[in-house]
């Protein structure tokens, strides 16, 4: 069974520009999940997807910040313009119904210069 | 807020060791669950333990949990340079969404 998959594994960008970053679950998982973390500190969570709704968005730091999942298949987080401080890595998990084991992707890692 | 705490930051032992790592929380949890994260790659899940669990095994490792003190303990038993990586702790308030400690470092030497 493949896992959950990130794409780019990194991305150097400067600041103002536009990146997004991709994340495939695992086959059949309905739950979706953003998280990151920054400047090595905790990893932190940013949003949750039940199939294309967002169930929960409450940590997303910002309006340029857009996370899209249509057809409850992938997903894709859109950071716009990206600042400085955005940098670190950004994971992405899924998991089966309920609140059980989440399976996290490799990350990406995100250089914002 | 950060949820979780794990103690000690970092750890260094030598192969065939045990490592012993505890995790601290602060609200009641649904479960609490243990990460590993190698240098450069994702997170790994190694096992999760409920509320009414107070012991789990899984292969060399050890979890317990103690919701009167509000923590977590993992125990990793001789140990190998393969088990050279981060340990994060994770709480489940039964909202779905994870609560990260900072993680303990762990080094083992050969």
């Amino acid at each position: 069974e493949a896992g959950v998959t990130q794409f780019p594994s990194h991305s150097v960008i400067e600041k103002g520009q536009t990146v997004t970053l991709r994340c495939d679950p695992i086959s059949g998982h309905d739950n979706l999940y953003w998280y990151r973390r920054v400047m090595g500190k905790e990893i932190k969570f940013l949003l949750h997807f039940v199939k294309e709704s967002k169930q929960d968005e409450s940590g997303m730091p910002n309006n340029r910040f857009l996370a899209e999942r249509t057809g409850g298949t992938y997903s894709t987080l859109k950071v716009q313009p990206a600042e400085l401080e955005d940098s670190g890595v950004y994971f992405c998990a899924s998991s089966q119904k309920g609140p059980y084991e989440q399976y996290f992707g490799p990350g990406t890692r995100l250089t914002v210069t | 807020s950060q949820q979780g705490e794990e103690d000690p930051q970092a750890l260094s032992i030598q192969e065939g060791e045990n490592a012993t790592m505890n995790c601290s929380y602060k609200t009641s949890i649904n479960n609490l669950q243990w990460y590993r994260q190698n240098s450069g790659r994702g997170l790994v899940h190694l096992i999760l333990i409920r509320s009414n669990e107070r012991e789990k095994h899984s292969g060399r490792l050890r979890v317990t949990l103690d919701t009167s003190k509000k923590s977590s303990s993992l125990l990793i038993t001789a140990s190998r340079a393969a088990d050279t990586a981060s340990y994060f702790c994770a709480t489940d308030n039964n909202d779905y969404k994870l609560s990260f400690g900072a993680g303990t470092t762990v080094t083992v030497r050969a």
